[in-house]
């Protein structure tokens, strides 16, 4: 299987706490891309990073990725209560086409 | 708003019934993917099609028929369904196969009971 695998499965900080989350995946990738979901919606995509870039910045997200370790890690700074979702990683992995790979994803809940 | 558009948003049917899924981008994508998620489970890839031609099946059973009239619009036929077939199905869109940015913009869902 060429899915992530995102860890923790489930996270439950306070607000203005970071969050972080990681995933694993097995094959080599052209990117890696995280996504958000609250509950019960339609996925939305939050940052895109290539395999030649180590680390990318996008507000409060910032993102890791380790090729030789085949991980990447997301990181959300000053958490706030509408940051509780599902996040997921999604692996472009070489020679699959245009499709993503899912892994099971991260429940993170943000509490007041 | 991605920019995608799922019809309906819920659906109850019963295992004897036909139904249809739509979907709609005007993004000017020219990829549309449908994907199912099931509790507990990764999203799992179902159909792919890059301008209008189905480029991957994922081992998807017959009564589930996908159909993508022209590059904007992508439907999901449902036909003789099973409980176990219960799920929120996701449409996304995307650029096509070969070139940059693989970024998926999905709809809201169409979440399914099958009875």
């Amino acid at each position: 299987s060429q899915q992530g695998e995102e860890d923790p499965q489930a996270l439950s900080i306070q607000e203005g706490e970071n969050a972080t989350m990681n995933c694993s995946y097995k094959t080599s990738i052209n990117n890696l891309q995280w996504y958000r979901q609250n509950s019960g919606r339609g996925l939305v995509h939050l940052i895109l990073i290539r395999s030649n870039e180590r680390e990318k910045h996008s507000g409060r997200l910032r993102v890791t990725l380790d090729t030789s370790k085949k991980s990447s890690s997301l990181l959300i700074t000053a958490s706030r209560a509408a940051d509780t979702a599902s996040y997921f990683c999604a692996t472009d992995f070489t020679g699959g086409g245009n499709k993503l790979t899912f892994g099971t994803g991260t429940q993170l809940k943000v509490e007041l | 708003e991605t920019g995608v558009t799922q019809t309906p948003r819920h659906l109850v049917m019963g295992m004897t019934n036909k139904k249809s899924l739509k979907c709609e981008q005007h993004l000017g994508h020219n990829a549309m993917y449908w994907y199912k998620q099931s509790a507990k489970k990764p999203l799992e890839l179902m159909f792919v099609y890059n301008f209008k031609e189905q480029t991957e099946n994922n081992s998807v059973p017959s009564r589930f028929s996908p159909e993508c009239p022209n590059s904007s619009h992508l439907f999901l036929h449902l036909h003789t369904l099973q409980p176990e077939d219960s799920a929120l199905y996701l449409c996304a869109s995307g650029r096509a196969r070969g070139e940059m940015n693989t970024e998926a913009f999905f709809g809201q869902g169409t979440r399914l009971t099958v009875v």
